[in-house]
């Protein structure tokens, strides 16, 4: 039982260029999440996804968008990376329902760097 | 949208003493509660979580106490051990009214709690 993993685990990127943030989960759960964090600014929400095939937009959503594969999968997509966007992300997952307990599950993260 | 605020963002605490870490919100329609521990370099977990309909709840050396007058909630530990040592983050959401229960978490920016031996 893996949990939640992100791949990859460090990225260095040149301005502009484009990436694909990875996330999976073998935890049978609805919603999945993308935040960032940056030092002293907490976790902030990018997107989330309360089931396959919706999306929505978070706290800071701009220069970002996101694709929910299927029910495993959840990925981050940086178009036109800029140093705005240096930070960690975390991609969380969450299972919905009466008998939910809320809990938020953490991936490992992912250090990216923009030069 | 929900604004959470937490103070303070450091704290050194004697081992053996008690910490305190206090968060406010700004929707009265908030119902839920969770408190993240981080240690460095490893991802957040939660460590306890309080719902509206309560006051107060512990687990061991942690309690956490939700004033919904006061849209204030705060986290206790009670002798402090090095391993306390860690970075926590507090948050709140609404549990919507449908089966969908609490989509976003709107997270305070962290409190570096530091444990002195």
């Amino acid at each position: 039982n893996a949990g939640v993993t992100q791949t990859p685990k460090f990225q260095v990127l040149k301005t502009g260029q484009s990436m694909t943030l990875q996330c999976a989960q073998d935890m049978n759960h609805n919603s999945m999440y993308w935040y960032r964090q940056d030092p002293g600014m907490g976790l902030r929400l990018i997107y989330y996804s309360a089931s396959e095939g919706t999306t929505d937009k978070g706290e800071v959503p701009n220069g970002y968008n996101v694709s929910r594969l299927n029910k495993r999968e959840f990925s981050l997509r940086l178009e036109s990376a800029a140093p705005s966007q240096t930070s960690v992300y975390f991609c969380a997952t969450r299972d919905r329902g009466i008998r939910s307990t809320d809990t938020q599950y953490f991936g490992p993260g992912t250090r990216l760097t923009v030069l | 949208g929900e604004n959470v605020e937490q103070h303070p963002s450091t704290l050194s605490v004697q081992e053996g003493d008690s910490a305190v870490i206090k968060c406010t919100y700004s929707d009265s329609a908030s119902n839920y509660f969770p408190w993240y521990k981080q240690e460095l370099g490893k991802r957040p977990q939660l460590i306890i979580d309080i719902r509206s309909n309560v006051g107060e709840k512990k687990d061991q050396r942690i309690a956490v106490t939700l004033n919904k007058t006061a849209k204030h909630f705060s986290l206790h530990i009670t002798e402090t051990q090095p391993e306390d040592s860690a970075v926590y983050f507090c948050a709140a959401s609404m549990r919507a009214e449908s089966n969908f229960g609490n989509e976003k978490l709107t997270f305070g920016t962290g409190t570096r709690l530091t444990i002195i031996p």
